[in-house]
């Protein structure tokens, strides 16, 4: 069964908006992280952020982490066309030694 | 000077064809993984290698065999392919195993298609 579940499975916003994408995961974690998957390329990694952080910024992107609600949103201020892709969250299961993904969410930003 | 490259990039066969797919990384890593994309976008992992061992082999039919000569090599092969196998496969690796707090440097994937 999937760890991560992305919400919503697909976003589009006007260029200059910001962008919000939640994940709800199931079991305890020792970090949550961030990719992004631009159409017909390999997963970029973004950020990542431990169990014990709750927020954590990068530039435009800010990830919150709510351990007891089990679930992350990443924030990106300011969307760029460029901005468009899929964006996956991970996570690494305590006792495991694998990062499982969620489905992605499909962000497209519109000119 | 790709970090993690992966060949071919597409690959069309035939339903019960042996094909390869061959990946490589150049940034020193301990750990490698296969994983695969179906077209929902769902990722799910299929094997980890760390430092030439197997270390996580998911339920993945034997049909698939990767194969590491060195620690920046890891190739899959695949047997008597079948129409489900096809998707997309992203070849990964990290500093060291998953269980710390790395990150994953993708391949950018060979999209396979079974007729």
């Amino acid at each position: 069964s999937q760890q991560g579940e992305e919400d919503p499975q697909a976003l589009s916003i006007q260029e200059g908006e910001n962008a919000t994408m939640n994940c709800s995961y199931k079991t305890s974690i020792n970090n949550l992280q961030w990719y992004r998957q631009n159409s017909g390329r390999g997963l970029v990694h973004l950020i990542l952020i431990r169990s014990n952080e709750r927020e954590k910024h990068s530039g435009r992107l800010r990830v919150t982490l709510d351990t007891s609600k089990k679930s992350s949103s990443l924030l990106i201020t300011a969307s760029r066309a460029a901005d468009t892709a899929s964006y996956f969250c991970a996570t690494i299961i305590q006792g495991a030694q694998k990062l499982v993904f969620g489905q992605g969410t499909r962000l497209t930003i519109n000119p | 000077d790709t970090a993690v490259s992966q060949t071919p990039k597409y690959l069309v066969t035939q339903m019960g064809n042996d094909k390869s797919i061959k990946c490589e990384q150049n940034l020193g890593h301990d750990t490698m993984y296969w994983y695969k994309q179906d077209s929902k976008k769902f990722l799910k992992i299929m094997f980890s290698y760390n430092n030439k061992e197997l270390i996580i082999n998911e339920t993945v039919p034997n049909r698939f065999s990767p194969k590491s000569p060195d620690k920046a090599h890891l190739n899959l092969h695949i047997n008597s392919l079948e129409l489900g196998d096809s998707a997309v496969y992203f070849c990964a690796s990290s500093h060291s195993g998953a269980s710390t707090n790395e990150k994953l440097f993708f391949g950018s994937g060979t999209q396979l298609s079974v007729l």
